[in-house]
């Protein structure tokens, strides 16, 4: 079945200790997003990529980076994790970004913890 | 601009019927609603397009007014499986921006 995939979907680390987060899709979808969603909250988006343009979101805190290797894969990267990110990081994707009736299908998320 | 859901909460028993409504200040090309389970990822409910369209999946379906810029999302004779947390989402020529989401808890 086509779908995205996250790993780990359990990640602890420390304080300061540089962290990556794992995406890939089998949806062969032009765009991969990362949302960051703390307890009772929504989703928010950090970044997202359109094939291999990224799209940084304004408030997005410098700590965090991403890379895409290529369509099927994108990585999150926290620099020097706080315990403000500990928080549930979801990935998705979509074929495009500016059709209103596509949709973005969600991975199951990875749970970060900061110790 | 992120839209605005009420209520932020209900309660109801099984069987019982809840509206959920999302609103934005601006224009909507499209409303996207999700049910999102404790520590799992948004599950895609369904979409609605601008022309004031009404959807239904089974017993829940929804409502798009363009003109009033909001969307409704009706839960009829409500089930335990209900429960979670509902986001809508908008989209224009960018990705999708959630609401804050309303937490639905189904009892017996």
């Amino acid at each position: 079945d086509a779908m995205v995939i996250q790993n780990p979907r359990y990640q602890v680390t420390q304080f300061g200790k540089p962290v990556t987060l794992s995406c890939s899709q089998t949806l062969n979808h032009n765009v991969m997003y990362w949302y960051q969603q703390k307890s009772s909250q929504a989703p928010k988006l950090l970044f997202h990529y359109y094939d291999k343009d990224f799209n940084n979101e304004a408030d997005t805190p410098d700590n965090f980076q991403s890379r895409r290797p290529n369509t099927s894969f994108c990585f999150l990267d926290i620099r020097s994790p706080g315990l403000g990110d500990a928080a549930m990081y979801l990935c998705a994707t979509s074929r495009d970004t500016t059709t209103a009736s596509e949709t973005q299908y969600f991975g199951p998320g990875t749970r970060l913890l900061v110790l | 601009q992120q839209p605005v859901q009420s209520p932020q909460a209900v309660i109801l028993r099984e069987g019982e019927d809840a509206v959920i409504n999302c609103s934005s200040s601006k224009a909507l090309y499209s409303v996207h609603w999700y049910r999102q389970k404790h520590g799992e990822a948004p599950i895609f409910l369904m979409i609605l397009l601008k022309g004031g369209e009404q959807k239904g999946h089974d017993k829940i379906s929804a409502s798009f007014n363009e003109k009033k810029q909001q969307s409704s999302l009706y839960l009829t004779a409500s089930q335990l499986s209900y429960s979670g947390t509902y986001f809508c989402g908008t989209r224009g020529n960018t990705p999708l921006v959630f609401g804050k989401g309303t937490r639905l808890s189904v009892i017996a």
